[in-house]
């Protein structure tokens, strides 16, 4: 199985959106409605912020939002804040109890 | 509160076997609804997942790892351990245990433990 594609980068200004994709294939993003999205800080633990495409775990603000069309899940981030810089990885269910992630957008807050 | 805590060994020899524990508190383990996995971040790298395992001794691995992989998961002792074997520079990286959730998502993270494949 291959990762996911995602930009390797996104950035925007204080109180702007930004949208992440996360592209595959129709054997994992396209296929099923498990895609879950994480927020890497340096030193900290990844934390969800997205599951079954659109879901938010109980503590997550309603700023991050997911969507998914076709092959291409995306996670947006509204009202972006400073502690919104991050890595964030995608990651979907590729049949036959596999996983697999995507490699990863560093989002900068300007 | 669910705490996840990855220890082990820093620094392991190439050619060796990489071996880590996680230890899980605030819930037990033997809880049939979940999994529990490893995923690891190479340096300048995405996240991969290694594998997740559960109570009833179903584990999942990720196929290009499985043929040096063994994850098991000691309900007695709240411990998921990882084995890998015949380690390169290439397996250099923090290695994060995690909770995965009834949705295949990772629910629940350690901080993460950093491991050098270096002579």
């Amino acid at each position: 199985q291959s990762a996911l594609t995602q930009p390797p980068s996104a950035s925007a200004s204080p109180g702007q959106s930004v949208t992440i994709s996360c592209t595959g294939t129709s054997s994992d993003v396209g296929g099923y409605k498990y895609v879950s999205w994480y927020q890497v800080r340096p030193g900290k633990a990844p934390r969800l912020i997205i599951y079954q495409v659109t879901k938010r775990p109980s503590g997550v603000p309603d700023r991050f939002s997911g969507s998914k069309s076709g092959n291409t899940a995306s996670l947006t981030v509204s009202g972006l804040q400073a502690e919104d810089e991050a890595d964030y990885y995608c990651n979907a269910y590729a049949g036959s109890n596999n996983l697999v992630f995507g490699g990863g957008t560093k989002v900068t807050v300007l | 509160q669910l705490d996840l805590e990855e220890s082990g060994p820093g620094l392991v020899k190439p050619s060796e076997t990489l071996s880590l524990t996680c230890t899980v508190s605030g819930v037990s383990t033997n809880r049939l609804s979940y999994f529990w996995g490893w995923i690891r971040r190479p340096p300048g790298k995405g996240l991969e997942w290694i594998g997740s395992a559960s109570s009833r001794d179903i584990i999942h691995y990720n196929p290009s790892l499985r043929r040096r992989v063994t994850l098991s998961l000691d309900t007695s002792k709240n411990q998921l351990t990882l084995r890998l074997t015949s380690v390169t520079a290439a397996d250099t990286a923090v290695y994060f245990c995690a909770r995965e959730g009834l949705e295949w998502e990772f629910d629940f993270w350690g901080q993460g433990h950093l491991v050098t494949v270096s002579s």
